[in-house]
């Protein structure tokens, strides 16, 4: 049963247009988001989150937004930069309870110049 | 802040025989760490939830007696692979949630490359 889904396993843009990755969940229960980026043959390293309470969060080049009753959070990033080329991970968990981080399986994002 | 870092980084041991991995947060104390496991082109998949001074817990599935862990100091945690086979070969990640902040924001290692011939 997969919770989180990312149904596209790839993505290709243009340098400077803006990348688009998508993420769906089943379960209620989540409240809290997380996107993580990750390179081959090292550990994830973290974006950015969102809570429930909130629909956008933004930083920098990279926007989330959360539709709840949806069940959809997206990753905006742009301008989109060669560096951003790596595998996209959208995590969920319930900050009640154990905490445990569920993830999608990743969509691979390549960034052409 | 908030550095992770697992040892070693990569591993190749025979069939039959027990690998160590350990995960330490460096510059924050982790009150629970977490023990993940990617096969290539998948997700990654939690094996265990480990707290500091208690038992790990479990994903459903993944055997215990196979994978140990201990967490013995809010800084360290270690994943024991018992009796290691060709299928155990994979990439290990931990996690560490750092004890201060409300947030569920976790923070990765590296990443262990473990093969076994």
């Amino acid at each position: 049963d997969q919770q989180v889904k990312q149904n596209s396993p790839s993505l290709s843009v243009q340098e400077g247009r803006i990348s688009i990755l998508n993420c769906d969940y089943t379960n209620s229960m989540f409240d809290y988001f997380l996107w993580y980026k990750k390179y081959p043959a090292e550990g994830p390293t973290f974006l950015i989150s969102i809570s429930s309470i909130k629909d956008k969060n933004e930083d920098g080049r990279f926007t989330v937004f959360l539709n709840k009753s949806a069940k959809h959070l997206s990753l905006h990033i742009v301008p989109s930069q060669p560096g951003d080329s790596a595998v996209y991970f959208c995590a969920a968990s319930a900050l009640q309870g154990a905490q445990k981080l569920v993830f999608g399986q990743g969509t691979r994002l390549t960034i052409n110049p | 802040g908030a550095v992770v870092s697992q040892h070693p980084s990569r591993v190749i041991c025979k069939s039959g025989t027990s690998v160590k991995i350990e995960c330490r947060s460096l510059d924050f104390q982790a009150t629970t760490m977490f023990w993940y496991r990617q096969f290539p082109k998948q997700s990654l998949m939690l094996m265990a939830t480990s707290n500091e001074g208690s038992k790990a817990t479990y994903e459903q599935g993944v055997e215990k007696d196979k994978f140990l862990i201990n967490h013995a100091s809010l800084t360290l945690s270690t994943l024991t692979v018992t009796s290691a086979h060709p299928e155990d070969s994979s990439f290990y990640i931990c996690s560490a949630r750092r004890l201060a902040g409300g947030n569920n924001e976790q923070f990765f290692g590296p990443g262990t490359r473990l093969t076994v011939l």
